[in-house]
This record gives structure tokens, C-alpha cells and sequence, in this order.
């Protein structure tokens, strides 16, 4: 079964500054999604990564993804308050079936 | 186009009962997927059905079981309820082929007393 290693799972940082959230996996996958997850509320799609070499940007996020080194990055570029939420990292399995990563915990301060 | 819908939204239920959740997917897609999520355990798959047929199943107990009808709502059942089973129950949908990503619901805060 796939196994997916998010980190950090907690990322404090200032507004202004930039950072990195790592999401590996175990085994071959040919997409991945990234989700954003507000307090109290669903899953919000971002980002779909359908290839090795892809990289896909909206706004302060980036993401990309090596498929050979089992490696997706969701890069945060001068963050801001509203950029605070939960973000999961999904590669796709077999049988269609998405593995979720832990979740990173992402607070920005003002 | 309206979104995945998830009915109720909350629930208040004890221990040994049991429950019925109720996911209505995106018109045109025909796979319902169901994830359980605690602060503790994160996102678990519980199943996935397409077209009326459960096509992937996760790792949890058979109090746990869920079905699709032909218009593709899909219900999720839990039996004996137990205090562990308080989670936010989220259900996803999608066109079923190809590995397209999730579409979720707002999903059901059940807690079991």
C-alpha cells in the first residue's frame, strides 16, 4: 500500500517569509493532488500534478513534482495570514484509490 | 453546478446505536469515495463505490458498510456505535476514471456520547 510522509506536520512562520512543505511517498504514482483544509471545514482542491517535471503556481503557492525521487513540494512564497490552513499532499494509488498524507498545520502570523 | 452534498451535517448519537449518512455526489459522477478524519489518526479510507459496486474497501470493521444507488447517492452506515467512532465523516466524488481528484462534501461531524 502507499505510504505518504508529510512534513512538517506543523509549520509556524511570519508573514513575509517563505517555506517549503515535503510530501514523499512509497511507491510509483502518476498524479497527485494537493489539498487545502480550513478549521471545521472540507477539502479544497488546489493543485493536480500530472507529471514528472510538473509544476503548477496560484497566487503564493507553488507546487511540483519528481516522480522519480517520489517527491512533491508545496512552496509558499511570502506568506500571509490567509494562506493559515491544513495542507495534504493525495499521490494516486492503484485502483484509483488517493492516499492522504498527515496533514501540515500551517499558521502564518500577522 | 452544484456541489457534493452531505446530509446532516451534525449528529449527536450513543454509544451502541447506529447511524446512516447520506452523500449525494456531483451530477455525472459515478464514484462516491468515503474518508474518516480524526485529529489523531488523520484521513482513513473506509470505501469507494462506483456504479453500485463497492470498488475499493479500507482497513475498518464490519460495523462499518455503505451502498450506491442507481443515481449514484451513496449512504454510509455504522452499527454499535463506539466512542472512538466520533470523526468528521467526509465524502468525495468523482467521474470514477482516469485517477481524477476529489471533489468534497462539507461532511458529517458525528460524536458519539
Amino acid at each position: 500500500e502507499l505510504k505518504v510522509e508529510q512534513n512538517p506536520l506543523f509549520l509556524s512562520m511570519q508573514e513575509g517569509k517563505n517555506y517549503t512543505i515535503y510530501c514523499n511517498y512509497s511507491t510509483t504514482s502518476d498524479r497527485l493532488y494537493w489539498y487545502r483544509q480550513d478549521p471545521g471545514k472540507s477539502l479544497e482542491s488546489l493543485f493536480v500534478l500530472l507529471s514528472n517535471g510538473a509544476v503548477k503556481q496560484e497566487g503564493r503557492l507553488m507546487a511540483s513534482l519528481d516522480t522519480k525521487a517520489r517527491l512533491s513540494t508545496l512552496h509558499i512564497t511570502a506568506a500571509v495570514h490567509d494562506l493559515s490552513a491544513t495542507y495534504f499532499c493525495a499521490p494516486k494509488g492503484n485502483f484509483n484509490k488517493f492516499y492522504f498524507g498527515s496533514g501540515t498545520k500551517l499558521n502564518v502570523k500577522p | 453546478k452544484a456541489g457534493v452534498t452531505q446530509t446532516p451535517r451534525y449528529l449527536i448519537k450513543t454509544r451502541g446505536q447506529q447511524v446512516t449518512l447520506s452523500c449525494s455526489p456531483i451530477s455525472g459522477h459515478r464514484s462516491v469515495s468515503w474518508y474518516q478524519q480524526t485529529p489523531g489518526q488523520g484521513l482513513q479510507f473506509l470505501f469507494e463505490y462506483f456504479s453500485e459496486t463497492q470498488r475499493n474497501k479500507g482497513n475498518f470493521p464490519g460495523r462499518f458498510s455503505g451502498r450506491q444507488f442507481s443515481n449514484s447517492r451513496s449512504e454510509m452506515n455504522v452499527s454499535t456505535l463506539e466512542l472512538g467512532d466520533s470523526a468528521l465523516y467526509l465524502c468525495a466524488s468523482s467521474s470514477g476514471g482516469g485517477g481524477d481528484g476529489y471533489t468534497f462534501g462539507s461532511g458529517t461531524r458525528l460524536t458519539v456520547v
